[in-house]
């Protein structure tokens, strides 16, 4: 079974520029899930899905961060514009509908640098 | 909002000892999931224990879970220098949420 795709693996922009993150989940996984973890934290919540719809995105800094599932499938996570303090490690994670109380399988994530 | 909070912040070991880190949190949780992240890689899972269970086994690791004290504990047995990293606990309520905390870090020394 494959599991959580991500792209891109690293990524290093000028603040005020844009950036966007893709990410794949386990093929007939309905929930996704968007984190930020800056160094030396565990990771936080910033969004999560269940199949297309947000379920919360409490935590999601929505003057500058988006995101989106269109399909109920891949989603991507959008930063505009970057700070300073948005470099993180961006990661996704995925797991089943089944029962409610199952894992969730993370990514490799995305490394952000903002110079 | 509900989060784990392992303890201790890092453990320094030989190869061969035991590890054991703790988790604590404050209300009551659906599930506990422990995760292990090796330097600038992803989080891998490693343990999910339900609120109505006390105790999973996989491998060298054994999970335990006391509802009563809301406290989880996870024990590396033999440990290996390949078991360097960082250890999160991750508590899920009524959302579903898997919620973070700072986690432990291990150095295991060959």
């Amino acid at each position: 079974e494959a599991g959580v795709a991500q792209s891109p693996r690293y990524k290093i922009i000028e603040k005020r520029q844009s950036v966007a993150f893709w990410c794949n989940p386990i093929s007939g996984h309905a929930t996704l899930y968007w984190y930020q973890q800056i160094l030396g934290q565990g990771p936080k919540l910033l969004i999560q899905f269940q199949n297309n719809g947000v379920v919360d995105d409490s935590q999601l800094p929505k003057d500058r961060f988006s995101a989106e599932r269109l399909k109920g499938v891949d989603s991507t996570l959008k930063i505009q514009p970057a700070k300073l303090e948005d470099s993180a490690v961006y990661l996704c994670a995925s797991s089943s509908l089944k029962g409610m109380n199952t894992e969730a399988f993370f990514g490799q994530g995305t490394r952000l640098t903002v110079v | 909002s509900q989060q784990g909070e392992e303890d201790p912040q890092a453990l320094s070991i030989q190869e061969g000892e035991n590890a054991t880190m703790n988790c604590s949190y404050k209300t009551s949780i659906n599930n506990l999931q422990w995760y292990r992240q090796n330097s600038g890689r992803g989080l891998v899972h490693l343990i999910l224990i339900r609120s109505n269970e006390r105790e999973k086994h996989s491998g060298r690791l054994r999970v335990t879970l006391d509802t009563s004290k809301k406290s989880s504990s996870l024990l590396i047995t033999a440990s290996r220098a390949a078991d360097t990293a960082s250890y999160f606990c991750a508590v899920s309520g009524g959302s579903y949420i898997p919620t973070f905390g700072r986690g432990t870090s291990l150095i295991v020394h060959p």
